[in-house]
């Protein structure tokens, strides 16, 4: 069965400062991998995702992952965070069922941004 | 273009009663499926369908929870009898047909038993 990890509960990051959320996977197949932001009270918002290809992917909001088979890592970056940024966010593995996915979620990465 | 719309946002009731929640999905989209968000945990899986077929209900609890997706109106999630265990966020997520779409996910339903 496919499972996700993200080590850190929490992270606290100064406004401007690089960002890196960590994420390992364990899958049998290649994965279809994803980060999601989940403001206070709302739903979660797709930042990017990994099929195949280029393994350095780009999402919304300056945000960037980049997926590490070795490793079994698909780790999230930005290069300067902003206020805004402050939510939580999930890396998520797909599994392919017959022609449609469903998710695996990690516990999720509480992010506070300070001043 | 709307998105996955869910309702109620919150919802109450006491032990021993139904909870419906509802969920439509994106404009064109076919497929729906629900998670349910425990505090302090990730979203876990419950059910997948497409319109008047359930798919895969694997994540979905055997008893007191049941699901539907009819041909006309939204897609419901029925808990009866809920129990304090209940007590979560309730997410709708919505796709095209198109294999390995992204879920595009509404808001949730804060579902309280009291």
């Amino acid at each position: 069965a496919q499972s996700v990890t993200q080590p850190d509960i929490h992270i606290t990051v100064s406004e401007g400062a690089s960002l890196e959320l960590r994420c390992n996977y364990s899958y049998g197949a290649t994965p279809y991998l994803f980060w999601y932001v989940q403001s206070p009270g709302q739903g979660l918002q797709l930042l990017l995702k990994y099929f195949s290809g280029d393994t350095l992917v780009q999402g919304i909001k300056g945000f960037e992952a980049e997926f590490k088979r070795s490793q079994s890592s698909f780790n999230l970056r930005k290069p300067s965070v902003h206020w805004s940024d402050a939510a939580e966010y999930f890396c998520a593995v797909g599994r392919l069922n017959s022609g449609y996915s469903t998710l695996t979620f990690g516990k999720g990465t509480m992010l506070l941004v300070s001043p | 273009n709307a998105g996955v719309m869910q309702n109620p946002r919150h919802l109450v009731r006491r032990r021993g009663q139904e909870a419906r929640l509802r969920c439509s999905p994106m404009k064109g989209h076919s497929h729906v499926y629900w998670y349910r968000q425990l505090p302090e945990e990730g979203l876990k899986f419950m059910v997948y369908l497409q319109k008047e077929n359930i798919i895969d209900e694997s994540g979905m609890p055997k008893e007191r929870f049941s699901a539907e997706f009819p041909k006309e109106g939204p897609s419901i999630l029925r808990i009866q009898q809920v129990v304090r265990g209940d007590s979560a966020a309730y997410f709708c997520a919505s796709s095209p047909e198109t294999q390995n779409s992204p879920l595009h996910f509404g808001n949730g339903t804060r579902l309280t038993v009291t």
